[in-house]
C-alpha cells in the first residue's frame, strides 16, 4: 500500500493563478480531509469528505474548492491563488465516515506552496 | 478557531529524560488524539484516548485525560534523539455527521545527545 499519496510536493504560482493539488490513498477509507499547516497555527481543517459525492467545509475553506468522484481521490482547487494561500497543505484519510475523531488519521507527505 | 492548546511550545531535554507536554481544549470531546510530525513530513498518529478512559499507554508512551479539566498530557519516557519532532494534540467537534478534528498548535520537542 502506498498509503496517502500528495502531488506535487513544491509548487510555486503567481497570484491569480489556479492549480489543483492531487491527493489519493489506497486504503479504501471512506474520510478524506485537507488541512493547511501555517507557522504557528497548528493544522486547519478546509475541506472534508466523509464518501465519494459528499463534501463539507471546514474551519478556512474560503479559495478553495474540492470534489470527491470517487473513493480514491480528493483532489483541492485553488481557483485565483493569493499570496495568503502560501502554506503547506496536507491530505489525510481515515477508514469511518461517520467520525474522524474516532479513528486514526493518515496524513500525506503534504505539498509546500508558495504565492508570489 | 484552535481548541487544543499545547504547552509548552518548545521544550529542550537530554536523551534518557522523560519529556511531558500539555494539552488544554474548552468544549466537551468525544475523543483526544495525539500526533507526531518530523521536520518536513506528514503528521503521524501515536494515540488516541477516549473521554471515558483516563490513562492510555502505548510503549513509551503515556496520555492522561482529566476531562474535568479539560486537558490532557503526553509523557515521553527515557527519551531519545530520534524523538525530536514537533507533537500534536487534536480534538473533535462533533457535526452530527462526522466529526471534525480540530488541530493545537504543538509543541517542538528538541532531544540532545
Amino acid at each position: 500500500n502506498a498509503g496517502v499519496t500528495q502531488t506535487p510536493k513544491f509548487q510555486v504560482l503567481k497570484t491569480g493563478q489556479s492549480m489543483t493539488l492531487q491527493c489519493a490513498q489506497d486504503m479504501n477509507h471512506e474520510y478524506m480531509s485537507w488541512y493547511r499547516q501555517d507557522p504557528g497555527m497548528g493544522l486547519r481543517l478546509i475541506h472534508y469528505s466523509v464518501g465519494a459525492g459528499i463534501t463539507d467545509q471546514g474551519e478556512v475553506p474560503n479559495g478553495y474548492n474540492v470534489s470527491r468522484s470517487t473513493t480514491e481521490d480528493f483532489p483541492l482547487r485553488l481557483l485565483s491563488a493569493a499570496p495568503s494561500q502560501t502554506s503547506v497543505y496536507f491530505c489525510a484519510s481515515s477508514y469511518s465516515s461517520w467520525s474522524a475523531s474516532y479513528n486514526e488519521q493518515f496524513f500525506g507527505p503534504g505539498t509546500r506552496l508558495t504565492v508570489l | 478557531s484552535q481548541q487544543g492548546e499545547e504547552d509548552p511550545q518548545a521544550l529542550s531535554i537530554q536523551e534518557g529524560e522523560n519529556a511531558t507536554m500539555n494539552c488544554s481544549y474548552k468544549t466537551s470531546i468525544n475523543n483526544l488524539q495525539w500526533y507526531r510530525q518530523n521536520s518536513g513530513r506528514g503528521l503521524v498518529h501515536l494515540i488516541l484516548i477516549r473521554s471515558n478512559e483516563r490513562e492510555k499507554h502505548s510503549g513509551r508512551l503515556r496520555v492522561t485525560l482529566d476531562t474535568s479539566k479539560k486537558s490532557s498530557s503526553l509523557l515521553i519516557t527515557a527519551s531519545r534523539a530520534a524523538d525530536t519532532a514537533s507533537y500534536f494534540c487534536a480534538t473533535d467537534e462533533n457535526t452530527g455527521t462526522a466529526s471534525k478534528l480540530t488541530f493545537g498548535t504543538g509543541t517542538r520537542l528538541q532531544v540532545t545527545l
